[in-house]
């Protein structure tokens, strides 16, 4: 079974801290991404990478930055945290080809920016 | 750029009863379709995909879709459901977008199955 790991659960931040969320995964899948949950808005995404030290912007992108150093684990950075940043954060992974690949997803980080 | 569009926020049926989620696609070439569902407190997880093989895809836990290209749509059903089926659904098409792939989530629908 793939595993898609997520640093935590829940996690309460203030106003202007640098977050970093982490993502594992465990099935030397290439492509990784990082998605943002809103509630009415469905999934929305911010990164994603297809390659070690690689990465591409998605559809909101703005407020983030991610890092890509090892295949099997791909980080978002929050630089400085606002409270329109409050959100559910999914992780996944797919193995080669997006287009038609399954996409494996984490269980979610639920982000609250004080 | 290519869309999807989930009719309903909320679908409620009672158990033993037809499920049938509604997602409308834009698109000038043919798509690659998929369905996720995610329980609560879950990610999500791959229910079925269309990749143009089969027009009628079945997928996990007795769910299908049939891709209509003439109606733009791939709505997903299941004869009978379950309490277990209640959960959050989400309809996708895979677009290129300046040479790369990427997926695009319909805005999900709530399913609430009643005793």
């Amino acid at each position: 079974d793939v595993k898609v790991t997520q640093s935590s659960r829940y996690l309460v931040k203030r106003t202007g801290e640098k977050v970093f969320l982490e993502c594992v995964q465990d099935m030397d899948h290439e492509n990784m991404f990082w998605y943002r949950q809103d509630p009415g808005l469905g999934l929305r995404l911010i990164y994603f990478s297809y390659d070690v030290k690689m990465k591409e912007k998605g559809d909101i992108p703005e407020g983030y930055s991610v890092s890509r150093e090892k295949k099997e684990r791909f980080s978002l950075i929050l630089e400085s945290a606002s409270t329109n940043q409050t959100s559910m954060y999914l992780c996944a992974s797919s193995p080669g080809q997006v287009e038609t690949d399954t996409q494996y997803f984490g269980p979610g980080t639920r982000l609250t920016v004080l | 750029a290519q869309s999807v569009t989930q009719l309903g926020s909320h679908v409620s049926v009672s158990e033993g009863a037809l499920v049938l989620l509604r997602c409308n696609y834009s698109s000038s070439v043919p798509p690659y379709l998929f369905w996720y569902v995610q329980y609560p407190n879950q990610g999500l997880q791959l229910l079925l995909k269309y990749t143009s093989a089969a027009t009628l895809v079945k997928g996990i836990n007795g769910f299908e879709a049939e891709f209509k290209k003439s109606e733009t749509s791939f709505h997903l059903t299941k004869p009978s459901a379950h309490m277990s089926d209640a959960a959050e659904y989400f309809c996708a098409v895979s677009d290129r977008v300046q040479g790369t792939y990427k997926y695009i989530f319909g805005t999900g629908t709530r399913l609430k199955v009643l005793a």
